[in-house]
């Protein structure tokens, strides 16, 4: 079964500071994607790789955040330095080889509060 | 700016009685629509989806309708349970990636 483990499942830190937020997909997979979720806008798309390559990162807010994807099993999205406006819930999501038409398979998101 | 909307930020039902949740969107070259059920401190969940080349797609107490001609869909649930109680997300295939409303609060009362 497609899966997707996210840590920290909390994150609290102050203003300022790196956070890292770590994704692993434990299944097959073709693409992976980092989504955030607030009130204001709801799911956003941050970024998506398609076989570990980078392919639209144009949701990305701004050059304190970037995303890497080391190799199939691992996924970090990066804050540095992070501010209080960042703090939502952050998503990792996979769609599986076996899925044609778009279905994402989320992780239970990791969320950050930045004081 | 939003090519996926969600209108209603919430609504309240009785059980037993229909919930429509409605979406519209604006890019007419999206050619598959999802919806998503998502429950506090869990990830959303794929619930139904709908080819851009039909109009109605059913699953158990759960049916999805495109208009393509008003760019609007709506999922009704018949009848809501209790357990229905979540946010309800609208997506759209762009066509390698997801495009989200901000999502339905959704309410079923006992």
């Amino acid at each position: 079964d497609a899966g997707v483990i996210q840590s920290p499942r909390h994150e609290v830190t102050e203003m300022g500071q790196e956070v890292t937020l770590r994704c692993k997909p434990i299944s097959g997979h073709n693409s992976l994607f980092w989504y955030r979720q607030t009130m204001m806008r709801g799911l956003e798309l941050l970024i998506y790789f398609n076989n570990n390559v980078p392919i639209d990162d144009s949701g990305m807010p701004e050059d304190r955040f970037s995303a890497k994807m080391p190799n199939a099993s691992f996924s970090t999205l990066k804050i540095q330095p992070s501010e209080p406006r960042d703090s939502a819930v952050y998503f990792c999501a996979i769609r599986t080889i076996s899925f044609a038409n778009g279905e994402l398979f989320f992780g239970e998101g990791s969320r950050l509060t930045v004081l | 700016d939003q090519q996926v909307k969600q209108n209603s930020p919430s609504l309240s039902v009785q059980e037993g009685r229909i919930s429509i949740l409605n979406c519209d969107y604006t890019n007419s070259m999206f050619d598959y629509f999802l919806w998503y059920k998502k429950y506090p401190a869990e990830g959303p969940t794929f619930l139904i989806s709908i080819s851009s080349i039909k109009d109605k797609n059913e699953d158990g107490r759960f049916t999805v309708f495109l208009n393509k001609s008003a760019k609007h869909l709506s999922l009704h649930i018949v009848p809501s349970q209790p357990g229905d109680s979540a946010v309800y997300f609208c997506a759209a295939s762009a066509p390698e990636k997801l495009v989200f409303g901000k999502g339905t609060k959704l309410t079923v009362n006992p």
